[in-house]
C-alpha cells in the first residue's frame, strides 16, 4: 500500500538549517509530482512546495521562496525539502503528499507529518 | 492568487442530522479544460488531512457515500447526510485550478452538539 513517512524534525534555533526527508513506498515515485504542506500549531493547512514528477519544474510559496528547496531522489523514492534561516513562523507540522493530478493538483496519499519547533 | 473561504467556521451538528459546509472562491475555478479543481480534506483530530471529494464532486475510494461534493464556478458546497461521531474533525477545501500555488481554504471545525 501507498506510504509516506516524513523525518528530519526537531527542535532548532532561529537561523539554522534543516533537512526534512519523505520516504515513500508502495507506487512508482519517478511517475508522481510531490508536495510538502504545513500546518502552523492550531492552524490551518499552507502549501509550501511542489516538484514535478521528474523534477523538471519547482514551484514555492512566496512566504518560503529563497530559503527552501524541494527536491527528490528517485533512486532511494524520497522526497526533501531543504529549510534554511529558518524563523518562528516557521514552526510547523510539515506534511509530504503525492499529487495525482496531470492539469491540476490532487494530493491523494499525505504523510504523518514531522514537527519542526523554531525557537531560542 | 485564488482566495477560498469557508463558511462557517464552526458547525455543532447533532448525530444523525445532516451538516452543509460552504467554499467561496475569488475566482471561478473551472478550468479553460472544463474541469474544476477543487478537493476537500478531513482532518481528524491528532491525524494528518484525508482527501474526501477531488474535482469538485468525485468521491474517493472508501469515503462513506454520505458525504458529497457540489458546486461550481466560484461555490461550493461539501455535504454531510447523516453526521456520525467519526466525521468529527476540520475540513479544508484546497483548489488547483489556478496554480501555483496551490491555496487552501481555512477550514470548517465540524463537532458534535
Amino acid at each position: 500500500q501507498v506510504q509516506l513517512v516524513e523525518s528530519g524534525g526537531g527542535v532548532v534555533q532561529p537561523g539554522t538549517s534543516l533537512r526534512l526527508s519523505c520516504a515513500t513506498s508502495g507506487f512508482t515515485f519517478s511517475g508522481f509530482g510531490m508536495h510538502w504542506v504545513r500546518q502552523a500549531p492550531g492552524k490551518g493547512l499552507e502549501w509550501v512546495a511542489v516538484i514535478w514528477y521528474d523534477g523538471s519544474k519547482k514551484y514555492y510559496a512566496d512566504s518560503v521562496k529563497g530559503r527552501f528547496t524541494i527536491s527528490r531522489d528517485d533512486s532511494k523514492s524520497t522526497l526533501y525539502l531543504q529549510i534554511n534561516s529558518l524563523t518562528t513562523e516557521d514552526t510547523a507540522v510539515y506534511y509530504c503528499a503525492r499529487d495525482l493530478g496531470v492539469v491540476g493538483p490532487t494530493l491523494d496519499y499525505w504523510g504523518q507529518g514531522t514537527l519542526v519547533t523554531v525557537s531560542s | 492568487d485564488v482566495v477560498l473561504t469557508q463558511s462557517p467556521l464552526s458547525l455543532p451538528v447533532t448525530l444523525g442530522q445532516p451538516a452543509s459546509i460552504s467554499c467561496r472562491s475569488s475566482h471561478s475555478l473551472v478550468h479553460s479544460d472544463g474541469n474544476i479543481y477543487l478537493d476537500w480534506f478531513q482532518q481528524r483530530p491528532g491525524q494528518s488531512p484525508r482527501r474526501l471529494i477531488y474535482e469538485a464532486s468525485n468521491r474517493d475510494s472508501g469515503v462513506p457515500d454520505r458525504f458529497s461534493g457540489s458546486g461550481s464556478g466560484t461555490d461550493f458546497t461539501l455535504t454531510i447526510s447523516r453526521v456520525e461521531a467519526e466525521d468529527v474533525g476540520i475540513y479544508y477545501c484546497m483548489q488547483g485550478t489556478h496554480w501555483p500555488p496551490v491555496t487552501f481554504g481555512g477550514g470548517t471545525k465540524v463537532e458534535i452538539k
